[in-house]
């Protein structure tokens, strides 16, 4: 049982380059979140999908896009690299959270991104 | 804009020692309280998700309390020991909506010596 996988694990780009990074999740979980770390501040949302087919905005999604076409992939793309987008990505899965049975997210083990 | 602090940021404690951190949320529009353990070159870990207003949960030496009118919690390690070094996440679900977003702190990092 691999949980939640990430593709790939470090990678050094150069601006304007573009990439995707690739999560997936064995667990059937409906949700999935792309979050990045960076050095004194707390990992902040980029995108999240609820669903296969639907994905939303997080807290700082501007320069990057996302995808949702299979329930177990959630993929994040950089257009246009810049320096700026230089962070560990996290991505993280979840059964449905409502009510009071809310669900843990399960985080994959990261990918280090550098930006030249 | 949606805060949530944690304190200490960091913790210096001799193994044998008890400890406690704050997390400090939104007293609104709340769903959950998460607290994930994180240990370095690892991915984070959850501890505890607590949903009620003097929800207490409990992991072994580990435990949390929850005040949502208020808007804290509190994360306890009983006699911790070297193994406990990590940093404790702790984050907020809320909003007009359950979406399953959190909005995470910035985390304490305890440090216990042996």
């Amino acid at each position: 049982n691999a949980g939640v996988t990430q593709t790939p694990k470090f990678r050094v780009l150069k601006t304007g380059q573009s990439m995707t990074l690739l999560c997936a999740q064995d667990m059937n979980h409906e949700y999935m979140y792309w979050y990045r770390q960076d050095p004194g501040m707390g990992l902040r949302l980029i995108h999240y999908s609820v669903g296969e087919g639907t994905t939303a905005k997080g807290e700082v999604p501007d320069g990057y896009n996302v995808s949702r076409l299979k329930k177990q992939n959630f993929l994040l793309g950089l257009e246009s690299a810049a320096p700026s987008q230089t962070s560990v990505y996290f991505c993280a899965s979840s059964y449905f959270p409502g009510g009071a049975d809310n669900q843990p997210q399960h985080f994959g083990d990261g990918t280090r991104l550098s930006i030249l | 804009i949606l805060n949530v602090e944690q304190s200490p940021q960091s913790l210096h404690v001799q193994e044998g020692d008890s400890t406690n951190f704050t997390c400090s949320f939104p007293s609104s529009n709340f769903y959950a309280l998460h607290w994930y353990r994180w240990e370095t070159a690892k991915s984070p870990e959850a501890l505890f998700v607590m949903t009620l207003n003097g929800d207490e949960k409990k992991k072994g030496r580990i435990s949390a309390t929850l005040n949502t009118k208020e808007g804290y919690s509190y994360l306890y390690i009983k006699g911790s020991q070297p193994e406990d070094s990590a940093t404790y996440l702790c984050a907020f679900g809320g909003g007009s909506s359950n979406t399953g977003k959190l909005i995470f702190g910035q985390g304490t990092t305890l440090q216990v010596k042996p």
